[in-house]
């Protein structure tokens, strides 16, 4: 497709459960990155991709966050015994490459994902 | 200090308004700046990037001011379908967007 795809849009899931999220980027773009925007609040980064490399992790809320991405294309983001806190809507998005900072960042329209 | 400052607002100006928005960010490091518009319950869209030099695109105008870390967006002759929140961006080392908060704009009729 022409933009980022995301799946599934939407997840309803129990707390304790793990979950996986997956971003399908922008054909020829190798850099990917993840989001989450929590209800009432901004966006906030959680990690990049640049092909199948994540050289920094330290924006994963925590280690049941994980994230991975093969063939330089499609990353999953697994979120293991999820936790109430963790609804939040999961933007990712991509770029033509990381370290070009004036490379804007094209977005899919997230996963919503909502914790009982 | 927040990374990147914005008023939430709410604006609520009628069309044809000229409304402004304005952004403070802390990092001097910042490297690239832009605006991005988020309508309700949807992704955020790239409105505009940001060059001191300022720059144009139809009747959104937005202007960088280094020395003071300050960003603005102009919207002249606003419509309805301005109505959303508009996120002020900065990019310090090409990888993570630091978003502010977002601006809430109504337009009505």
């Amino acid at each position: 497709g022409a933009g980022v795809s995301q799946s599934p849009s939407n997840k309803v899931t129990e707390k304790g459960k793990d979950v996986e999220l997956r971003c399908d980027p922008i054909s020829g773009h190798t850099a990917l990155y993840w989001y989450r925007q929590s209800l009432g609040q901004g966006l906030e980064f959680l990690i990049y991709f640049q092909g199948n490399s994540a050289p920094d992790k330290s924006g994963l809320p925590s280690d049941r966050f994980s994230a991975e991405r093969t063939g330089g294309s499609v990353s999953t983001l697994t979120i293991q015994r999820t936790q109430q806190e963790d609804s939040a809507v999961y933007l990712c998005a991509s770029s033509l490459e990381v370290g070009r900072s004036n490379q804007p960042q094209h977005f899919g329209d997230g996963t919503r994902l909502s914790i009982l | 200090r927040k990374e990147v400052e914005q008023d939430p607002g709410p604006f609520n100006v009628p069309e044809g308004a000229t409304v402004a928005f304005n952004c403070t960010y802390s990092n001097s490091a910042s490297q690239s700046f832009f605006w991005y518009r988020q309508d309700c319950r949807k992704e955020p869209k790239l409105l505009m990037s940001v060059y001191s030099s300022g720059n144009e695109d139809g009747r959104f105008t937005a202007q960088l001011n280094r020395a003071s870390q300050y960003i603005s967006l102009l919207i002249r002759d606003s419509k309805l379908s301005d109505s959303a929140t508009y996120l002020c961006v900065v990019n310090q080392a090409g990888t993570a967007l630091i978003f502010g908060k977002g601006t809430t704009l109504s337009v009505s009729s």
